[in-house]
């Protein structure tokens, strides 16, 4: 099987400030990482994924890093803003077999 | 547009009653899955399918099933079994070897 865990459950940032928000896994054998972003009430939207034959990937302002050695993976948000307000998570999968999902980071933008 | 329909958005149970959440994708997705989510948590893996007439349990499959007659269908049956049915349920379809895309999910409550 896989657990996935999250390192903080809430975190606070200011607006215009970088935010990171990380994400631990159980299993070697899982080959493809996604974060994905939810609002209140709605379903998870995707935001960037990685395979594991990458060590990071970047979209727009937002970054994915990989760390394969400690089973970590980390999301980088440049310049939060109001908008980026929302409950983010990870999720793991082994060959897309099936995704094994963290409990969340709920993120909060101070203006 | 392409994506997936859940339905309804809202749904009441009377305790010992079946009720059936519909999950509908014109993405032409070859794997569907089920989730449910309660306050504060993670997504939790109900059930999956890989391809038509075909479904494996997930980790929290008792109370619950599925049927997968047609590609694009995939309604899971909350029965009087499943004890604690109150929660948020997601539906979500994938094709090889990429992401999973998500409804805009089902909110159950007991009443």
């Amino acid at each position: 099987g896989e657990s996935v865990g999250l390192h903080l459950p809430t975190l606070s940032v200011q607006e215009g400030d970088n935010s990171i928000i990380n994400c631990a896994y159980s299993n070697s054998a899982s080959d493809y990482f996604i974060w994905y972003k939810q609002e209140s009430g709605k379903g998870p939207q995707f935001i960037i994924d990685i395979r594991s034959n990458m060590d990071k990937r970047q979209g727009q302002r937002v970054t994915v890093l990989l760390n394969k050695t400690v089973k970590h993976l980390s999301l980088q948000i440049a310049a939060t803003q109001p908008g980026d307000s929302a409950v983010y998570f990870c999720a793991v999968s082994n060959n897309f077999n099936k995704f094994y999902f963290g409990s969340g980071t709920k993120l909060n933008v101070k203006p | 547009d392409g994506g997936i329909t859940q339905s309804p958005k809202y749904l009441f149970r009377k305790e010992g009653q079946n009720v059936t959440l519909s999950c509908e994708q014109n993405l032409n997705h070859d794997a569907m899955y089920w989730y449910r989510q309660d306050p504060g948590q993670g997504l939790r893996l109900i059930y999956y399918s890989q391809i038509v007439n075909d479904f494996q349990k997930g980790d929290i499959a008792e109370g619950y099933s599925v049927s997968r007659e047609k590609k694009e269908s995939f309604p899971l049956t909350v029965t009087s079994a499943q004890k604690n049915p109150t929660a948020f349920y997601l539906c979500a379809s994938s094709q090889a070897r990429a992401e999973a895309f998500f409804g805009q999910g089902t909110r159950l409550t007991v009443v």
